[in-house]
């Protein structure tokens, strides 16, 4: 129930293109929902964040998604460049619950000319 | 200044070795975390510390040992690791870990290390 299922597991999206990555949890007592960003040796960098009270965030080229409901959450990348090229987790968090992130499998982007 | 710094950046160690990741920041956090993460997956949460006292154990091995000696400086001592243990080494801070809303996690680069 901890769970927090990511695909695709790796994605290649021409630039300019749109990129798409999902995720679904099953905890209904998540209550903050991070997108984390990697780049090769570098540590993971919070890229944006929702919490279930809003449907959809948008920061630059950056949306997240959210349907509570489904329990599902989307980040969707506008007008993809090569630098945008990383790895992407999404995590979700209980807020009260020592700041834990439970993060999903992540995603391989990349990003061609 | 948003900058977790960790040392080494790399080390290699043999199963009988003892050795020390070390982490600090000055962005005045109060919680400390480390992570394991493996190659192509996602970072694993060990410990966690509040206000310098270790408020979260993932069930880690006791060849792993951390220390929180001050609030900018937080360490992992490595005892009689196994082969397996090879992976990425993250530590990370947040506001306090207290706070009653959800704070933003600051990763380090991370230690890469290498168990032979």
């Amino acid at each position: 129930q901890q769970q927090v299922k990511q695909s695709p597991q790796s994605l290649i999206v021409q630039k300019g293109g749109i990129s798409i990555i999902n995720c679904a949890y099953e905890n209904t007592a998540f209550d903050y929902f991070p997108w984390y960003q990697q780049f090769p040796g570098k540590g993971p960098a919070l890229l944006i964040a929702i919490r279930p009270d809003v449907s959809e965030k948008k920061e630059g080229r950056f949306t997240i998604s959210f349907n509570k409901s489904a329990k599902q959450f989307s980040l969707h990348i506008m007008d993809s460049q090569p630098g945008d090229s990383a790895t992407y987790f999404c995590a979700a968090s209980i807020m009260g619950g020592g700041n834990k992130l439970t993060f999903g499998t992540g995603t391989q982007l990349k990003v061609e000319l | 200044d948003t900058e977790v710094t960790q040392t080494p950046k790399h080390l290699v160690m043999g199963m009988t070795n003892k050795k020390s990741l070390k982490c600090e920041q000055h962005m005045g956090h109060r919680a400390m975390y480390w992570y394991k993460q493996k190659a192509k997956k996602p970072p694993e949460l060990m410990f966690v510390y509040s206000y310098e006292k270790l408020s979260i154990n993932e069930s880690v091995p006791s060849r792993f040992s951390p220390e929180c000696p001050n609030s900018s400086l937080l360490n992992l001592h490595l005892h009689a690791l196994q082969p397996e243990d090879s992976a990425l080494y993250l530590c990370a801070s947040s506001l306090s870990g207290t706070s009653g809303i959800q704070e933003t996690q600051y990763f380090g680069p991370g230690t890469r290390l290498l168990v032979l």
